[in-house]
């Protein structure tokens, strides 16, 4: 079975602070991995995906994560975060056979002035 | 990304209602899907056209019956639903689906509140 982690559904963090935001999957399979940010009353906007190559991807934002296969983890990251930032935060998981994306539950990452 | 529109916005519709959600994407993408966000639990994916060809029904109530007349629009159509289906209705468009990589990453709208009374 596949599932999508997000321990944190809350991170407040100071403004200009870095933040990390976790995110752990099971598979059976191979996974391609995505990370989504939704801002209020908002879609999902794609921050960053790893579909192959290297294990550190960069999105826009400044955002980057690491795809870690020996710990199944997709951990978010950002060295200096911006009021702007506060939103909703999603990682997605599809499998490389099947027909599904997994979706977390979110994590709400509100920054502090 | 603002290739994909959801009309309308928000909405709210009693138990007897009948109503409709448009999707219209502008990027030129072969598939489309309908996914549910319901506070505090992930994204259910309820369905999938690809190529105007429902590929995925995720065993939705039948008070929810998709409508996809060409590649550019998907409609969603709601009849009889109950108090626990409201929710946020996210659209979402891709090049295709069931080939499982870039062409596979999908671009949301901004979703249609629904409020069932």
């Amino acid at each position: 079975a596949q599932s999508v982690t997000q321990l944190d559904s809350q991170v407040p963090v100071f403004e200009e602070a870095p933040v990390e935001l976790r995110c752990n999957y099971s598979s059976s399979v191979s996974v391609y991995l995505f990370w989504y940010v939704q801002y209020p009353n908002q879609g999902l906007q794609l921050l960053l995906k790893y579909l192959s190559g290297s294990t550190l991807v960069k999105g826009i934002n400044g955002f980057e994560a690491e795809f870690n296969k020996s710990q199944t983890s997709f951990h978010l990251r950002k060295p200096s975060v911006h009021i702007s930032d506060t939103a909703e935060y999603f990682c997605a998981v599809r499998p490389n056979t099947g027909n599904q994306f997994y979706f977390g539950t979110g994590t709400s990452l509100t920054v502090i002035p | 990304e603002t290739g994909v529109t959801q009309t309308p916005r928000h909405l709210v519709m009693g138990m007897t209602n009948k109503k409709s959600l448009k999707c219209e994407q502008h990027l030129g993408h072969n598939a489309m899907y309908w996914y549910k966000q319901s506070a505090k639990k992930p994204l259910e994916l309820m369905f999938v056209y690809n190529f105007k060809e429902q590929t995925e029904n995720n065993s939705v109530p039948s008070r929810f019956s998709p409508e996809c007349p060409n590649s550019s629009h998907l409609f969603l159509h709601l009849h009889t639903l109950q108090p626990e289906d409201s929710a946020l209705y996210l659209c979402a468009s891709s090049q295709a689906w069931g080939l499982a990589g870039e062409r596979e990453t999908q671009y949301f709208g901004p979703g249609t509140r629904l409020l069932v009374l």
